[in-house]
């Protein structure tokens, strides 16, 4: 069973620019996440989605949006890119939204700005 | 509101125990830990959810004090492949959106 896929595993950007990263999450998943992660801040909640629809938004500016299609697979772009955002951007995927669901996580996009 | 975990990081030998702490100023529905090894994912460890039932690792333990709103995972007899760093999520109430504590360094030495 293929795991979660996250493309392009490093991203080189400058400083106002945007970009768009992908999750393809496992088969059969409707739930995915998305985190930030930086050192000394852990994993920062941005969004999740389930079935196309966002449920859930993280403390993260509009810059930070996202979106699921029908295949479940789910795009988040950032705008107006700052340094600050340097970071790794994972995604996890679960099969529902229920609290007794493991997430499975993406190796993850590292993104750097310039 | 992050959960915190403490300490925020330590150092054994190979078969010591370890416990690490996570507590959260708000009511949990349920607490997920994970371990990251460098350069990796996340791997699901173990889910607690109120009212005691646990799904996870056979070789790793946890508890989940629902009343002080705080959860241990416990790491008895540690091998060098426990080294990593581990993230309590939680889930409070009527939001079912898991946010990650900051995370405890763990390092096994031979």
């Amino acid at each position: 069973k293929a795991g979660v896929t996250q493309t392009p595993r490093y991203l080189i950007k400058t400083r106002g620019q945007q970009v768009t990263l992908s999750c393809s999450p496992i088969s059969g998943h409707r739930s995915v996440s998305w985190y930030q992660q930086t050192p000394g801040q852990g994993l920062q909640f941005l969004f999740e989605y389930f079935s196309e629809t966002q449920r859930n938004k993280g403390n993260f500016p509009g810059r930070f949006s996202g979106r699921q299609f029908s295949n479940s697979r789910s795009e988040m772009n950032v705008s107006t890119l700052e340094l600050g955002d340097s970071a790794l951007y994972l995604c996890a995927s679960r099969t529902g939204t229920g609290t007794n669901t493991e997430a499975f996580f993406g190796q993850g996009t590292r993104l750097t700005v310039v | 509101q992050q959960p915190v975990q403490s300490p925020q990081a330590v150092i054994l030998r190979e078969g010591e125990d370890a416990v690490i702490n996570c507590s959260s100023s708000k009511a949990l529905y349920s607490v997920h830990w994970y371990r990251q090894k460098h350069g990796e994912a996340p791997v699901f460890l173990m889910i607690l959810l109120k009212g005691g039932e646990q799904k996870g690792h056979e070789k790793i333990s946890a508890s989940f004090n629902e009343k002080k709103q705080q959860s241990s995972l416990y790491l008895t007899a540690s091998q060098l492949s426990y080294s990593g760093t581990y993230f309590c999520g939680t889930a409070t109430s009527g939001t079912y959106k898991y946010i990650f504590g900051t995370g405890t360094r763990l390092k096994v030495l031979a």
